[in-house]
C-alpha cells in the first residue's frame, strides 16, 4: 500500500521568497514520485518526477524536488516566487508494482505582492 | 497534437438525470484513467482502462456509475440517476504506458453540478 501526506493545505508566500511545498510518502517497496500542478479551472500538469534516478530532479517552471529516502519525503522548492505560481500542487506516489499514482489532497500555494 | 479533450467542460443535472462525460486521449495513448475531484480533497482514482478493457475499476462506485472505452471513439464515464453528492470535477487521464513510469497527461476537467 502507498500513502501521500502533504503538510499544509495552504502555503503564503511572498513574491521572489522561498517556496518550500511538503510531501511524504510511504511506499513498501521503492517508490516513484510526481509533482503537479493545477491552475484554476484546468487540468493537471506534470512539474516533475522521479524515478530511480538522480535524487535532485529539475522540472519546469524552475521547481524542483529532493528524494530522500531516509526521512520519506519529496519536498517541491523554488528559490524565487513569481505570482504566476500561485497555484494548487498535488504530490503523487507510485511504484513498479502498481500502475495508478496515489495523490495526496493538494497544497494551495498563495503569492502575494 | 492535441491534448487529452473532455466534454462537455461544464454539465448540469438534475437528480435522477443521466451524466454522460467524454475524454479523448492524446493520439497514441492507449491507457485511460478516471478521476474525481472533490472540493478541498485530492484526486481518487476511478478507473483504469485500455481500449475495449476495463483493466481496474477498483475506485468506482458500486452502483449507477459505468465506464467504457470503445475501439473507435472516445472513453465515456456514464453516471445514471445521479445525486447531489456526485456534483464534482472528473478529470480524464492518458498515457502511452502505465501510469506507474509513464507520465499522465490531464484534459481539462467536466465540472458536473446535480441540482
Amino acid at each position: 500500500a502507498q500513502s501521500v501526506t502533504q503538510l499544509g493545505s495552504h502555503v503564503s508566500v511572498s513574491e521572489g521568497a522561498l517556496v518550500l511545498l511538503r510531501c511524504n510518502y510511504s511506499s513498501s517497496v521503492p517508490p516513484y514520485l510526481f509533482w503537479y500542478v493545477q491552475y484554476p479551472n484546468q487540468g493537471l500538469q506534470l512539474l516533475l518526477k522521479y524515478t530511480s534516478a538522480a535524487t535532485l530532479v529539475k522540472g519546469i517552471n524552475g521547481f524542483e524536488a529532493e528524494f530522500k529516502k531516509s526521512e520519506t519525503s519529496f519536498h517541491l522548492t523554488k528559490p524565487s516566487a513569481h505570482m504566476s505560481d500561485a497555484a494548487e500542487y498535488f504530490c503523487a506516489v507510485s511504484d513498479q508494482s502498481g500502475y495508478i499514482p496515489t495523490f495526496g489532497r493538494g497544497t494551495s500555494l498563495i503569492v502575494h505582492p | 497534437n492535441a491534448g487529452v479533450m473532455q466534454n462537455p467542460r461544464h454539465l448540469v443535472r438534475r437528480r435522477g438525470q443521466e451524466a454522460r462525460l467524454r475524454c479523448s486521449p492524446m493520439k497514441g495513448h492507449s491507457h485511460v484513467y478516471w478521476y474525481r475531484q472533490l472540493p478541498e480533497e485530492g484526486l481518487k482514482f476511478m478507473v483504469y482502462l485500455q481500449k475495449e478493457n476495463i483493466i481496474d475499476e477498483s475506485g468506482m462506485p458500486k452502483e449507477r456509475f459505468s465506464a467504457e472505452f470503445p475501439k473507435e471513439g472516445p472513453s465515456i464515464l456514464r453516471i445514471q440517476q445521479v445525486v447531489r453528492g456526485d456534483s464534482a470535477a472528473y478529470f480524464c487521464a492518458s498515457s502511452p504506458g502505465q501510469a506507474s513510469t509513464d507520465t499522465q497527461y490531464f484534459g481539462p476537467g467536466t465540472r458536473l453540478t446535480v441540482l
